[in-house]
């Protein structure tokens, strides 16, 4: 089924650890997102890509990095990981917009816990 | 830059009750507007966008660019509408990246 996964769902890690948050889609969509979110709070872009070996940072200062090989696969990594970077992250891919303005799809995000 | 504001961070109705949460945009240029949807323990999903001028749900929203303005409405609210509602605005100039609001919470009272 077409559709966008994120693994894993929860992660519970120590400071200090290096971390890979997964995401990948199965639509073909060449942008895809990475979003910032507190719980009950706005969205916050860190990361795009607009296709294969393309990575932007977003609006919010990030210190992950992201890399984009693959169409389908967009991961997020913390080299160290840090209390500060408690959140939930969110993966997104879209098509363009100009033709149709369809808007994101988005993945069921990752609530991570740094201790 | 663009921005997205709703004022409401908690809007509690009545079952029955009409609903509007209410969305205001800055931008120069000519924006397109999206809401999304998020219920309890499930992903954020996209409800409605203005270009399709469709109905979703029993949901409308009118981009009113004189207020710049992009409320959403429904004339009658269910219990199952109780959830987390966010305005996002794409400029549309080269970008893809959506701006999101901070979301106002819907809560419905039987």
């Amino acid at each position: 089924e077409a559709d966008i996964y994120q693994t894993p769902r929860y992660l519970v890690i120590g400071t200090g650890k290096k971390i890979t948050l997964e995401c990948s889609q199965t639509m073909g969509h060449d942008k895809m997102y990475w979003y910032q979110q507190d719980p009950g709070m706005e969205l916050h872009l860190i990361h795009y890509s607009y296709g294969v070996n393309s990575t932007e940072k977003g609006d919010l200062s990030s210190e992950s990095t992201v890399s984009r090989i693959r169409t389908e696969h967009f991961p997020l990594t913390l080299e160290s990981a840090r209390p500060s970077h408690t959140s939930q992250y969110l993966c997104a891919s879209s098509e363009s917009f100009w033709d149709t303005g369809y808007g994101y799809t988005f993945g069921s995000g990752t609530r991570l816990t740094v201790v | 830059a663009q921005r997205v504001t709703q004022p409401e961070k908690l809007l509690s109705v009545f079952k029955g009750a009409p609903v509007e949460l209410k969305c205001n945009y800055s931008y120069s240029g000519s924006p397109e507007l999206f809401w999304y949807v998020q219920y309890s323990r499930q992903r954020l999903q996209l409800l409605l966008r203005h270009i399709s001028r469709e109905s979703i749900k029993g949901f409308t929203a009118d981009l009113n660019k004189g207020e710049t303005s992009f409320h959403l409405k429904k004339p009658f609210a269910q219990e199952e509408d109780s959830a987390m509602y966010y305005c996002a605005l794409h400029s549309g100039a080269g970008s893809y990246q959506l701006t999101f609001g901070k979301g106002t919470k819907l809560s419905v009272i039987p």
